[in-house]
Formats: C-alpha cells, structure tokens, sequence
C-alpha cells in the first residue's frame, strides 16, 4: 500500500523557536492535511490544502501556522513560535479524491 | 458541546466474542463516517466508511448508521487479540474530497486471549 511519509519522527524544541514538519505525500494525491494529537486526547484537525493553497483551518490554526508545498513534492507545517501546549503528534494526511484518507506515521514535537 | 462522543472504555472482551463499540454526533448535516483504529503511538488507521443508513459489512467488522437518531456503531466478530487498540469515530460534514473530520476521543478495546 501506498505511504506518507513524515519527518522527523521525534522533534524536541524549546520554547519560541521554529519547527517545520515536512511530509512526502503519495504522488497522485491532491489534498493534503495536518491534523494532531495532544497525548490523550482526540486527534484535531488543523488544516486542509488543495491546488496550492488552504482550503479551510480550524480555529487552531492561528498566525504561528503557515502551510506550504515549495516544490511540489513536500507539504510543510511550519510553526513560527512554538509553545509548551503545540507538544503534540502532528500527522499529515493526503487522498487522491472522495476515497480513502491515507495518514502518515506521525512526528511527535516536545517543546521543552 | 461535544461534536462527537464515544465511551472512552476500557472495553474489555473475550477472544471470540463480539465488541460493539458506539458513537453518536451533533452536526445532524453530517455526511460520511468512518471508524478508525489507533495502536499507541501509531497513526490512525480506516476499518470503515459508512455514508447511508443501514449496515456495512466488510470481513468481520460490520459499521451500522442511524442518521435519524445520529448513531454510529461498530460491530467486530470473533475478536483477536490483535484487536486491541483504541477505535476512533469520525465525522465529515462533507461528503466529498475536503476530509475536515471531526474525531471522537475513541474507545479503547482490549480482546483478553
């Protein structure tokens, strides 16, 4: 079966920097997502990207996000300052039409 | 107001038996609906799409929609141990390509051998 890739796997930060998370979605697939997860509790959607740009967000999804695609390969989630409650899994997601949602494996982000 | 609500369990079952997890949503506009299955520290994994009232069987697992009472279930037969995870609903208000889900905080089952 067809893969998203993540990475990294683990990203440990402190406080106020940058991170980006980078995923490789399946090649044909034309919509791409980020969603995530806090240890124990429900995963969340952030935000859904189609033909170069946002599609919808969620409330979330504040001025410390931004998503891009720089080389029509990569899907980024890039956020700008990070703090204590952004640790979480954050998984990208992508499908090809009005079928299955392929996620990928996830990077886990501890902001220290 | 919780969007979409599940017992959060444990959920315990014998090997064999049936597992019968449930899920109910607020958004009466909701289109399609999935179950998931979440090993820890994995990615969420799709078992069923359910888009239309009635019942849905693939293998041993069977997803059931009452649209009208907004209810969602998941039915697992002769349950394996390898079963064990917790099982997330999801909901979509679209019935189209935008996957905006909206997830439960899921149910954790354990099959005991």
């Amino acid at each position: 079966e067809p893969e998203v890739t993540q990475t990294p796997s683990h990203q440990v930060t402190q406080m106020g920097q940058e991170v980006i998370l980078r995923c490789v979605p399946i090649s044909n697939h034309l919509y791409f997502y980020w969603y995530r997860q806090i240890l124990g509790q429900k995963v969340e959607f952030l935000v859904s990207f189609y033909n170069n740009e946002i599609s919808e967000k969620s409330e979330i999804f504040d001025d410390q996000f931004s998503v891009e695609r720089p080389d029509g390969s990569n899907f980024t989630l890039k956020i700008r300052s990070t703090k204590l409650e952004d640790s979480a899994m954050y998984f990208c997601a992508t499908n090809r039409g009005a079928e299955k949602l392929f996620f990928g494996s996830g990077t886990q982000l501890s902001v220290l | 107001q919780k969007e979409v609500e599940q017992n959060s369990g444990p959920l315990s079952v014998p090997e064999g038996a049936i597992a019968s997890l449930n899920c109910t949503y607020s958004d009466r506009g909701s289109q399609s609906f999935f179950w998931y299955r979440q090993y820890s520290g994995k990615s969420p994994e799709l078992i069923m799409s359910i888009y239309s009232n009635g019942d849905k069987e693939d293998g041993r697992f069977t997803a059931q929609l009452n649209k009208a009472s907004q209810y969602v279930s998941l039915l697992i037969r002769d349950s394996q141990p390898s079963d064990s995870a917790t099982y997330l609903c999801a909901v979509n208000k679209s019935g189209g390509s935008n996957y905006k889900l909206t997830f439960g905080k899921g149910t954790l089952l354990t099959v005991n051998p």
